[in-house]
């Protein structure tokens, strides 16, 4: 079974543009989150996907959008990008809808914004 | 969702075993813990989950006493491989869904 597939895995953008990242979850997976992980503020959540529809968002702001598809595949945008979104992005699915469900966790796309 | 607390780092050496502890005081009552390790530039990776008494995986085992406010992650017989990142979750659902919050974590460097 493939596992959680984030595509690109760098970009580099200047300040001001915008950005997609996409992330494929595990064949059978609905829910999909988004993380941002840079060195002084650790793992943050963005927001979950599930079905289309989003479930759950972070304290980030509006820049930071996404969506998800009818396949479950989920991107995630960011407008007018700033020096301080270079970070790492993460998504990650699960399968089963219940608490403490296991996260898999896709390698990642490293943002750097210049 | 309840808050965690963990050591920053911790040090050790290969073939030891390692005991990392998590403080979660406002566990609720439908609440698991689950930790996960990470490698630099990866995602994190699930290693155990619990919500009472003791589990054991081939990786690791976690202790969590009767009040279920702290958790103890034990690692046997670390290798250099398992310098990583350990992060203990508490509770990961939000409004209808998953919001998973991760804390600092523990930075485990294992020295040979």
């Amino acid at each position: 079974k493939a596992g959680v597939t984030q595509t690109p895995r760098y970009l580099i953008k200047t300040r001001g543009q915008q950005v997609t990242l996409s992330c494929s979850p595990i064949s059978g997976h609905r829910s999909v989150s988004w993380y941002q992980q840079t060195p002084g503020q650790g793992l943050q959540f963005l927001f979950e996907y599930f079905s289309e529809t989003q479930r759950n968002k972070g304290n980030f702001p509006g820049r930071f959008s996404g969506r998800q598809f009818s396949n479950s595949r989920s991107e995630m945008n960011v407008s007018t990008l700033e020096l301080g979104d270079s970070a790492l992005y993460l998504c990650a699915s699960r399968g089963v809808e219940r608490e403490g469900t296991e996260a898999f966790f896709g390698q990642g796309t490293r943002l750097t914004v210049v | 969702l309840a808050k965690t607390t963990q050591p920053i780092s911790m040090d050790s050496y290969e073939g030891q075993e390692v005991n990392i502890t998590c403080s979660h005081n406002n566990i609720a009552t439908n609440d698991y813990i689950t930790w996960y390790q990470q490698f630099p530039s990866q995602g994190p990776r699930f290693i155990i989950q619990g919500y009472k008494t003791k589990v054991t995986n081939e990786v690791a085992s976690l202790f969590i006493p009767a009040d279920r406010k702290s958790s103890t992650l034990s690692l046997p017989r670390v290798s250099l491989s398992d310098t990583a990142v350990y992060y203990c979750l508490v509770g990961d659902r939000g409004t209808g869904g998953f919001k998973t919050i991760f804390g600092a974590g523990t930075r485990l460097f294992v020295k040979a």
